[in-house]
């Protein structure tokens, strides 16, 4: 039962570099979503994902790419990480959706990312 | 501004004593989850409400959503250590897709 996994769950970058975080599921959901988590300002949408083949924007995507590689993953690439995108990142995903709130949604264990 | 905002932001009790948790907005929303998220982990969906005065209760947990649907409360009846945790609402405002999350209330429970 591994529902939403994430990789990796820590790292460290400098500013200017460049990483992806990935993410799979296994309960063939068709929706796929990524949120970042900051102190005080709750989860926040990053991009989404509705079905194979298309992303869209959340509330905030500057910064951030995705791909969605096919039905089980969803990946988010920060080209040139800044200080500001210190943050824990978590994917989720959903059998139909969005909104996420129509259909339970699963989430991963998150990725702890720090930009010095 | 939050769109939504949670009280209190730290809540820290005895086991056995109940609590009450608030989401509040301005807005209006079509339907408002509650997650439970503990440290190192995913918020984990708790309950879905989508109809204005909808109570749902799930054990010692109940979970009320305004009858103007801008606000919602949990309700928890004689607490225990392991729903320590950080409780989120989140909402989806009628007629768009995002769902937006509350800035949570941090729960813990004393043995």
């Amino acid at each position: 039962n591994a529902g939403v996994t994430q990789t990796p769950k820590f790292q460290v970058l400098k500013t200017g570099q460049s990483m992806t975080l990935q993410c799979a599921q296994d309960m063939n959901h068709n929706s796929m979503y990524w949120y970042r988590q900051d102190p005080g300002m709750g989860l926040r949408l990053i991009y989404y994902s509705a079905s194979e083949g298309t992303t869209d924007k959340g509330e905030v995507p500057n910064g951030y790419n995705v791909s969605r590689l096919n039905k089980r993953e969803f990946s988010l690439r920060l080209e040139s990480a800044a200080p500001s995108q210190t943050s824990v990142y978590f994917c989720a995903s959903s059998e139909y959706g969005p909104p996420i709130a129509n259909t339970e949604a699963f989430f991963g264990q998150g990725t702890r990312l720090t930009v010095v | 501004t939050q769109l939504l905002e949670q009280s209190p932001q730290f809540l820290s009790i005895q086991e056995g004593e109940n609590l009450t948790v608030y989401c509040n907005s301005s807005s209006v929303f079509s339907s408002l989850q509650w997650y439970r998220q503990e440290p190192g982990e995913g918020p984990v969906l708790l309950v879905t409400v989508v109809t204005g005065g909808e109570v749902k209760k799930l054990k010692r947990l109940t979970f009320q959503f305004g009858d103007a649907r801008k606000d919602s409360s949990l309700h928890i009846t004689a607490a225990q250590p392991g729903d320590t945790g950080l409780y989120l609402c989140a909402g989806v405002l009628t007629g768009a897709n995002n769902l937006f999350f509350g800035t949570g209330t941090r729960l813990t429970v004393i043995p």
